[in-house]
């Protein structure tokens, strides 16, 4: 069964700085993986998606990295701003129909100003 | 263009007593979800379809049916609600198979006493 874990749980910075958001999976056979936020009272949005064959994908400020190999992704954001508060998760995917995702608990992230 | 809409948004059931909680989307997507968002547990699926006329268990389906009468809604029935149900409930979306990302609807936030 696959287990994902984020770390840390809970992430507090300074608006302006770079950080990196961590994400582990413990099988790699995946087809590919999602970030998406999750604000408050709310529900999920996509962020970016990563094929299995591709080791980045990037959208604006947002970088995300994939070793598969290692079973491990990074989720990067540059130059945060408190916009980007929000929970965010990660979700490996072992099949192409996404029954098979596998999500993350999240990493809440609180930007301050 | 409003995506995937979930209908009620907040609901208190005492046990027992029956719900449907309806999802529509409005993008032609082939695939359809449901998820439950539990504290400490993440997101677990429920049920999905990958067509009109389809169904299939996820992970807790028990306590749980759903139909897909119309390609463009998938419905999440509790016959018989319980406390173990209170939870909030996501429904998903996505076009097909391959490498296209989930749509989220925003959510309905159920309570049974």
């Amino acid at each position: 069964k696959q287990e994902v874990t984020q770390i840390p749980a809970a992430l507090s910075v300074p608006e302006g700085e770079n950080l990196v958001l961590n994400c582990s999976f413990t099988d790699s056979a995946i087809y590919n993986l999602q970030w998406f936020r999750q604000d408050p009272g709310k529900g999920l949005t996509s962020l970016l998606l990563i094929q299995s064959s591709q080791r980045e994908q990037t959208s604006g400020r947002l970088n995300a990295s994939l070793d598969k190999s290692s079973g491990r992704s990074t989720l990067y954001i540059a130059a945060s701003q408190p916009g980007d508060s929000a929970t965010y998760l990660c979700a490996p995917n072992r099949g192409g129909s996404n029954y098979k995702l596998t999500f993350g608990k999240g990493t809440l992230l609180t930007v301050n100003p | 263009n409003a995506g995937v809409t979930q209908t009620p948004k907040f609901r208190v059931l005492k046990t027992g007593q029956s719900m449907t909680l309806l999802c529509a989307q409005d993008m032609n997507h082939e695939y359809m979800y449901w998820y439950r968002q539990d504290p400490g547990m993440g997101l677990r699926l429920i049920h999905y379809s990958v067509g009109e006329g389809t169904t299939a268990k996820g992970e807790v389906p028990d306590g749980y049916n759903v139909s897909r009468l119309k390609k463009q809604n998938f419905l999440l029935g509790l016959e018989s609600a319980a406390p173990s149900q209170t939870s909030v409930y996501f429904c998903a979306s996505k076009l097909g198979a391959g490498n296209s990302p989930l749509h989220f609807g925003n959510g309905t936030r159920l309570t049974v006493t």
